[in-house]
């Protein structure tokens, strides 16, 4: 089965200490991967994506992630935390199906607090 | 580039009335996707179009939901008659089409209130 697991609900960093985000897939196959961004009340921002180039990505606002087919893993870091980066974040994956679709799971989110 | 638009962004009405949300997607974003957010929740997909043709609808309420994308541009999704349970803000989403590896670009979406 085709699954994403963010492997917590919640973190907690002060500010300009780094930032671990994990994020766990089970797949059969070789997925896309992408984090998202999504600040209160506000839509959902792409932070970075993988899409079988290299394996360590970059995104916006200082983030990066890096893909490990044997950890099956896409964490998402930050050297440094700002208090701007206080949101939800999501892992979501897209694996393949048959045809053309390309079936999205999204995580169940991480909420990181930034204390000052 | 001009994004995602969604309207209204607020919506409050009572439980078994109707309302309607639109979206017009990104230029030339020929895959438009509607989510519901639920507070303290991840996005959960309604309905996913081709330009104007259902590609997936298997998680979209449709004794109660609709949604019509009918010149493949931009779409509208309606609730009749709305429950309680469907307070949440309605995400929409577009990308440049199904190929593997093509982000989603999101709307503010519209957040809505049922009393």
């Amino acid at each position: 089965a085709q699954s994403v697991t963010q492997l917590d609900s919640h973190v907690s960093v002060s500010e300009g200490t780094p930032v671990l985000l994990r994020c766990n897939y089970s797949s059969s196959y070789s997925p896309s991967l992408f984090w998202y961004v999504q600040h209160p009340n506000k839509g959902l921002q792409l932070l970075l994506k993988y899409t079988s180039a290299a394996t360590l990505v970059k995104g916006i606002n200082g983030f990066e992630a890096e893909f490990k087919k044997s950890e099956t893993s896409f964490h998402l870091t930050k050297p440094s935390a700002h208090m701007s980066d206080a949101a939800e974040y999501f892992c979501v994956v897209r694996f393949r199906r048959a045809g053309n679709n390309r079936k999205l799971i999204w995580g169940l989110g991480t909420s990181l607090a930034v204390n000052p | 580039e001009a994004g995602v638009a969604q309207s209204p962004r607020y919506k409050i009405i009572e439980k078994r009335q109707s309302v309607a949300f639109w979206c017009n997607p990104i230029s030339g974003h020929a895959t438009l996707y509607w989510y519901q957010q639920i507070l303290g929740q991840g996005p959960k997909l309604l309905i996913q179009f081709q330009n104007n043709g259902v590609v997936d609808d298997s998680q979209l309420p449709k004794d109660r939901f609709s949604a019509e994308r009918l010149k493949g541009v931009d779409s509208t999704l309606k609730i009749q008659p709305a429950k309680l349970e469907d307070s949440a803000v309605y995400l929409c989403a577009s990308s440049l089409d199904l190929v593997r590896g093509q982000p989603q670009h999101f709307g503010d979406g519209t957040r809505l209130s049922i009393l």
